[in-house]
């Protein structure tokens, strides 16, 4: 079982570029969440995917999109980089909506310059 | 709303000595809660869980964790540390029907020989 799987591993780009990045779930899970962790923080949670509907979402700007293709993987998109969006951004597996268990990935390190 | 208070940012302790990682919670509905740990670029892997149940909850290497409702407590110890411990611990809870994961700001603790 590969767990998660997160690319690339790492990313630079520049302002007001996009952004896309990649998840694969753990095999046998439906759901994909994403978060964000700025340098020193705890992850913020960016939203969560599920039967390829964006089912929650936290408190991140439009520019923040995303999509759950039929084998549950998951992409994040973000538009119009911004410094602030400089951050390790990880993706997380779980079986159903009920969060009694997240599996999460390495993460990608986005760098904004 | 639901948020985490990790009241130690960083926590140095010599190795073989007893740790204690402190989280405290607020919540209006019952929670899960949630150890995880970071080890340097890498993601998140969960440490333990509370779901229901026994109170006390243990995880394969020695952790433990003890549920205080009403002290809306979830801290984290081990008898004795080892230098592998060295890591970031998140304290973080979920509401269980929503699924995602409000995570606190970490705690470093750095294991000294």
């Amino acid at each position: 079982d590969a767990g998660v799987t997160q690319s690339p591993t790492h990313l630079i780009k520049t302002r007001g570029q996009q952004v896309t990045l990649r998840c694969s779930p753990k095999s046998g899970h439906d759901t994909v969440s994403w978060y964000q962790q700025a340098l020193g923080q705890g992850p913020q949670f960016i939203f969560q995917y599920y039967e390829e509907e964006e089912r929650q979402r936290g408190n991140f700007p439009d520019r923040f999109s995303g999509h759950q293709f039929p084998n549950y993987s998951s992409e994040l998109n973000v538009n119009a980089l911004l410094l602030g969006d400089s951050a390790l951004y990880l993706c997380a597996s779980s079986l159903g909506q009920g969060n009694t268990e997240a599996f999460f990935g390495q993460g990608t390190r986005l760098t904004v310059v | 709303a639901q948020s985490v208070t990790q009241l130690d940012s960083q926590v140095p302790v010599f190795e073989e000595a007893p740790v204690e990682l402190r989280c405290n919670y607020s919540s209006s509905v019952s929670v899960y809660l949630f150890w995880y740990v970071q080890y340097p670029n890498q993601g998140l892997q969960l440490l333990l869980k509370y779901l229901s149940g026994s109170t006390l909850v243990e995880s394969i290497n020695g952790f433990e964790a003890e549920f205080n409702k009403s002290q809306t407590s979830f801290h984290l110890r081990k008898p004795s540390v080892h230098i592998s411990d060295t890591a970031e611990y998140f304290c973080a809870v979920s509401d269980g029907s929503q699924g995602n994961l409000i995570f606190g700001k970490g705690t470093k603790l750095s294991v000294k020989p």
